[in-house]
């Protein structure tokens, strides 16, 4: 597609309940980054896709987040049980991973307008 | 592992006035630098970057920065700003290699007083 789509754009959900958050990056684009972004914070990294693979899943909160990439294009982000404090803007971008492309700029990050999730 | 600090959550400033976002980061290897900016109510778009080269570089609606790299700062400028500049910024930091993640600051609101 021409941008970076993320689905739903606003979610409420119980405490308690699973959610799964998607994003369709760039046609192309074989970098995918998921992002958290809570009220007066700034962008928590959460994980990190080049294709399929996760290289760096570092910054997952916890064991009850988790996220997958198929085809390498679209990726679900999926928070078990949700608290309250998981609340938040989840942000997806997408980039050339290429590391010939470094160097051209092509590497820079465009966003999805977000994911607005509200636990109760 | 790689970092960014941004010293400042909020700067308020008058229009017309110059300011400089500031920026410092952690690397122990190379990186590029990016300044985004995310408008009220809307997306992150790209400001500037920094890849390679001259160390001063400008972005769009009159935004520049300059690399120091041994201050191992990325500090963002406008000579003279305007209402719509009011805006979040964000520096970004990402390290010399192809499976590498793009870790940000935890942001600057700016606010421009008439």
């Amino acid at each position: 597609g021409a941008g970076v789509s993320q689905s739903p754009s606003n979610k409420v959900t119980e405490k308690g309940k699973d959610v799964e958050l998607r994003c369709d990056p760039i046609s192309g684009h074989t970098a995918l980054y998921w992002y958290r972004q809570s009220l007066g914070q700034g962008l928590e990294f959460l994980i990190y896709f080049q294709g399929n693979s996760a290289p760096d899943k570092s910054g997952l909160p916890s064991d009850r987040f988790s996220a997958e990439r198929t085809g390498g294009s679209v990726s679900t982000l999926t928070i078990q049980r949700t608290q309250q404090e998981d609340s938040a803007v989840y942000l997806c971008a997408s980039s050339f991973g290429d590391r010939v492309l470094l160097n051209s700029g092509a590497n820079v990050l465009t966003f999805g307008a977000g994911s607005r999730l509200t636990v109760l | 592992a790689q970092s960014v600090t941004q010293l400042d959550s909020q700067v308020p400033v008058f229009e017309e006035a110059p300011v400089e976002l500031r920026c410092n980061y952690s690397s122990s290897v190379s990186v590029y630098l990016f300044w985004y900016v995310q408008y009220p109510n809307q997306g992150l778009q790209l400001l500037l970057k920094y890849l390679s080269g001259s160390t001063l570089v400008k972005g769009i609606n009159g935004f520049e920065a300059e690399f120091n790299k041994s201050q191992t700062s990325f500090h963002l400028r406008k000579p003279s700003v305007h209402i719509s500049d009011t805006a979040e910024y964000f520096c970004a930091v990402r390290q010399y290699s192809s499976a590498s993640k793009i870790i940000f600051g935890s942001g600057t609101r700016l606010s421009i007083r008439p």
